[in-house]
């Protein structure tokens, strides 16, 4: 139930397009669902963040859709650039009595030009 | 300004070693969180230190241990090494203890143990 599935493992995606990464979840204690993002040899970076208050957020080229009933949530990479080339985690948590963050297996994301 | 800084980079080890991980906050941050990334896989949480006091532990044996120091750095203790134990280690962290809290990642040490 602490499980955070992600998809698809791998995404190449043409400059300009849109990358669009999902991931679901089971646990409805979950009340955050972060995106991170890492650069070859580099730890994760915060991206973007949702709770499930709202239906989307968009932060620049990128939005996270969250979808509390099916428990599913995605982040669009709007007019994908080159320097987007990463690997890009989804995570959750909740008030479990530990703060941890669970993360997904993560999707490479290759921009082609 | 400096991020979240780690040592050593990289470590090579042997089945059955101790090894000793290292990890400096950024300068305020007084939560540190330890995670393991083996490869092709998300960051695993390991544990959470607030205030020099654990506030979190994640699925992992008791030969894996951790400390907080008085001036918030913190360092990952593994005794035993398995061969499993080979990844990348990641520490992370925030201004407080809650998790909504932006988390900021070192690049980690990579363990290699043969």
């Amino acid at each position: 139930q602490q499980q955070v599935k992600q998809s698809p493992q791998s995404l190449i995606v043409q400059k300009g397009g849109i990358s669009i990464i999902n991931c679901a979840y089971e646990n409805t204690a979950f009340d955050y669902f972060p995106w991170y993002q890492q650069f070859p040899g580099k730890g994760p970076a915060l991206l973007i963040a949702i709770r499930p208050d709202v239906s989307e957020k968009k932060e620049g080229r990128f939005t996270i859709s969250f979808n509390k009933s099916a428990k599913q949530f995605s982040l669009h990479i709007m007019d994908s650039q080159p320097g987007d080339s990463a690997t890009y985690f989804c995570a959750a948590s909740g008030s479990f009595g530990n703060e941890k963050l669970t993360f997904g297996t993560g999707t490479r994301l290759t921009i082609i030009p | 300004d400096a991020g979240v800084t780690q040592s050593p980079t990289h470590l090579i080890k042997t089945r059955g070693q101790h090894v000793t991980l290292r990890c400096s906050p950024i300068s305020g941050h007084k939560s540190v969180s330890w995670y393991q990334q083996v490869l092709g896989q998300g960051p695993q949480f390991i544990f959470q230190y607030y205030e020099k006091e654990e506030r979190g532990r994640g699925n992992f044996p008791d030969r894996f241990s951790a400390r907080q120091f008085p001036n918030y750095s913190s360092e990952l203790n593994v005794n035993a090494l398995l061969l499993g134990d080979s990844a990348l280690y990641l520490c992370a962290s925030s201004i407080g203890q809650g998790v909504r809290e932006k988390l900021f990642f070192g690049s980690g040490t990579q363990l290699s143990v043969l």
